[in-house]
């Protein structure tokens, strides 16, 4: 059974670069029709999809945090990772990773991550 | 690329049928054919409920269903039980094939 697993820093000081990773298990990253993504969900607010990667390396991005984001792929260890510079409060969220079905006649989100809060402050 | 519109909250009774609808425009949901629908419950992930307008996964019960009418789409819940009280998100395709958006959220009440 596919799982995604999120792991990184809780906290992260404003300015600084937040980074996060997710484990993919039960699957491979190399599956083909599928993208792999990050979505994001500020407390109490809706979700924001960040951005999808393929295993070649080829990546979509939310055009509203292009200029900060950057999605990473490392297929030998089933693992996919994003890094976000310049962060402020405003980047407090949930952070969700998600196979993401980007191929074919077909597209959605699923399954997801069970997220991790991620809170800027000093 | 803007949020989808949806109602901040819809409610019905056990046995019921609600309508959640999700408004967009001929940029996003009038342009595609990729609307899907998460449910999400406090302090889990969203689960994945339709996708592609009306298809169904695996193990999503017949009472889910979904559609599309020009920049409008919706998703019907029939027979609401009360595990169906949740928060439900619609997507879709946005601008191009390589962006997508979300909608707000429907907080789902099943009095």
């Amino acid at each position: 059974q596919l799982q995604l697993q999120e792991s990184g820093p809780g906290l992260v000081k404003p300015s600084e670069t937040l980074s996060l990773t997710c484990t993919v298990s039960g699957d491979s990253v190399t599956s083909a029709t599928f993208y792999w993504g990050w979505i994001r969900q500020p407390p109490g607010e809706g979700l924001e999809w960040i951005g999808s990667i393929y295993y070649s390396g080829n990546t979509y991005y939310n055009p509203s945090l292009k200029s900060r984001v950057t999605i990473s792929v490392d297929t030998s260890k089933d693992q996919f990772s994003l890094k976000m510079t310049s962060v402020t409060a405003a980047d407090t969220a949930v952070y969700y990773c998600a196979r993401h079905r980007l191929g074919g006649s077909s597209r959605w989100f699923g399954p997801w991550g069970q997220g991790t809060l991620v809170t800027v402050s000093s | 690329q803007s949020a989808l519109t949806q109602p901040r909250s819809v409610s019905g009774s056990p046995g019921q049928s609600v309508t959640i609808s999700c408004t967009g425009t001929s940029s996003d949901i009038g342009g595609y054919n990729f609307v899907s629908w998460y449910q999400q419950h406090p302090g889990t992930a969203p689960k994945l409920m339709i996708y592609d307008v009306t298809k169904r996964p695996s193990g999503v019960p017949d009472r889910f269903s979904g559609s599309k009418s020009g920049n409008t789409a919706s998703l019907t819940i029939s027979g609401l039980q009360a595990e169906d009280e949740a928060d439900y998100y619609c997507c879709s395709n946005a601008g191009s094939y390589t962006a997508w958006v979300f909608g707000g959220g429907t907080k789902l009440t099943v009095l």
